[in-house]
């Protein structure tokens, strides 16, 4: 069975600090792995990875994947409150489909 | 301004009485996909598309139906809705017929489904 396992599940820290997101995954067919920010409502797009070992950047954050080890993270450096938000990890799989993580519960305290 | 719309946004319904959601994006995207999301389950796809009358099931399709007709719509329609399709649904769209593992996908607002 398919499945995308995300750690932790939940994170309080204070603002300035880094943390480090995680995401495992067995899956058939893998073509991409998508992170994405979920505020109130409805997710956004954060990175796209495809190949293994080359990080992706926007801003404070990055992600790389690591197709050996079948995982991904997700680092955000100098966390600011706005950063607060439940972050998925995606499969997307070769039909088109995708397999969600459970989501990483992500809050910041000023 | 590109975008995903959906309608209603919100919706108290009761057991059996069909109902649509409609989906409608302003990119000329090709994929469209509905997903709903609970919680303790996180988002769940229910329905894909990858161009107009082209369509194919998710991890949980069963009780819904799916239709494109034309590139912009992707309604969703619960025939007998019941209790279990309780939740927030989702439209998403991007814009190859790859969908998300080779395009951006943008959400709309969700639509939050009660059934009583």
């Amino acid at each position: 069975e398919d499945k995308v396992v995300q750690s932790p599940l939940s994170l309080v820290v204070h603002e300035g600090d880094t943390v480090t997101l995680n995401c495992s995954y067995e899956v058939t067919n893998f073509r991409s792995l998508l992170w994405y920010k979920q505020e109130k409502k409805a997710p956004t797009f954060l990175f796209m990875l495809t190949s293994s070992g080359i990080e992706k950047k926007s801003g404070r954050l990055s992600s790389i994947l690591d197709k050996k080890e079948l995982s991904s993270i997700l680092n955000i450096t100098a966390t600011q409150t706005g950063d607060s938000a439940i972050y998925l990890c995606v499969i997307a799989q070769g039909a088109q489909k995708l397999v969600f993580g459970q989501g990483t519960r992500l809050t910041i305290n000023p | 301004e590109a975008q995903v719309t959906q309608n209603p946004r919100y919706l108290i319904t009761v057991t059996g009485k069909k109902l649509t959601v409609t989906c409608s994006q302003n990119m000329n995207h090709e994929y469209m996909s509905w997903y709903r999301q609970d919680p303790g389950l996180g988002l769940r796809q229910i329905y894909y598309s990858m161009n107009v009358e082209v369509t194919d099931k998710g991890d949980v399709p069963e009780g819904y139906k799916v239709s494109r007709k034309e590139k912009r719509n992707f309604p969703l329609i619960l025939e007998s809705p019941s209790p279990n399709q309780t939740s927030l649904y989702f439209c998403a769209s991007s814009l190859g017929g790859g969908g998300p593992s080779t395009d951006t996908q943008y959400f709309g607002p969700g639509t939050r489904l009660t059934v009583l």
